[in-house]
């Protein structure tokens, strides 16, 4: 199972909208609405902050949105803040009943 | 409140074999599948496998089938992971992370409880 495809790198300026992009197969992506994203700071451990695509947990900011079509997962920041800047990770469920990430994405906020 | 407490960092020698522990507590363990996800330097998010504590089934990323051994023990709630043929590219934060993400509506399966990390160092 390979990982799933993100950009290394995004950045963007406070109050600036950007997305990152996942890209996967139909075996994993394509195959199911078990997309997840997880942020994560240095030294700590990731954070779920997306779920089922397009869903947020309790306590997420709505300034976070998911969604998909095909084999690709969007995650979206509208109106970035300084406390963004992390490394992002996709992951989905797969027809082999495992769970893959993508690679990272390092967002920075200029 | 769940917690997830792993083990500290550990040393190994090449060749070696590690075994990295996952003490819970906060809810009931053999209800919610345990998945163990690692971390190398620098580098993304590897899923490595998960266990279901109550039946000790186990399902593993087929990198690491015949290597990667989990296990728990219910009488303390503390689930573990065991790597063998230790080499160089293992050296990396290994966490255990519990499936399920509730609402007051449904749970979800996704790794929303997580472990603080715990270092394997492969060094000869």
């Amino acid at each position: 199972q390979s990982a799933l495809t993100q950009p290394a790198s995004v950045s963007g300026s406070p109050g600036q909208s950007i997305t990152i992009s996942c890209t996967g197969t139909s075996s994993d992506l394509g195959a199911y609405n078990y997309v997840a994203w997880y942020q994560q700071h240095p030294g700590k451990a990731p954070k779920l902050i997306i779920y089922d695509v397009s869903n947020r947990p309790s306590g997420v900011s709505n300034r976070f949105s998911g969604s998909k079509s095909g084999n690709t997962a969007s995650l979206t920041f509208s109106g970035l803040q300084a406390e963004d800047e992390a490394v992002y990770y996709c992951s989905s469920y797969t027809t082999s009943d495992t769970w893959v990430f993508g690679g990272g994405t390092r967002l920075t906020v200029l | 409140q769940v917690h997830l407490v792993q083990s500290g960092a550990e040393v190994k020698k090449p060749g070696a074999s590690v075994k990295v522990s996952c003490k819970t507590s906060g809810y009931t363990f053999t209800g919610y599948y345990m998945h163990w996800v690692r971390q190398a330097p620098g580098q993304g998010l590897e899923w490595m496998g998960n266990i279901n504590p109550d039946s000790g089934v186990t399902k593993y990323a087929q990198k690491f089938q015949g290597r990667v051994t989990l296990t728990r023990d219910t009488s303390i709630s503390t689930a573990y992971m065991e790597l063998s043929g230790l080499g160089s590219d293992d050296t990396a934060v290994y966490y255990c992370a519990r499936d399920q993400y509730c609402t007051s509506a449904a749970c979800y399966p996704y790794f929303h409880y997580w472990g603080q990390g715990a270092l394997v160092t492969v060094s000869s």
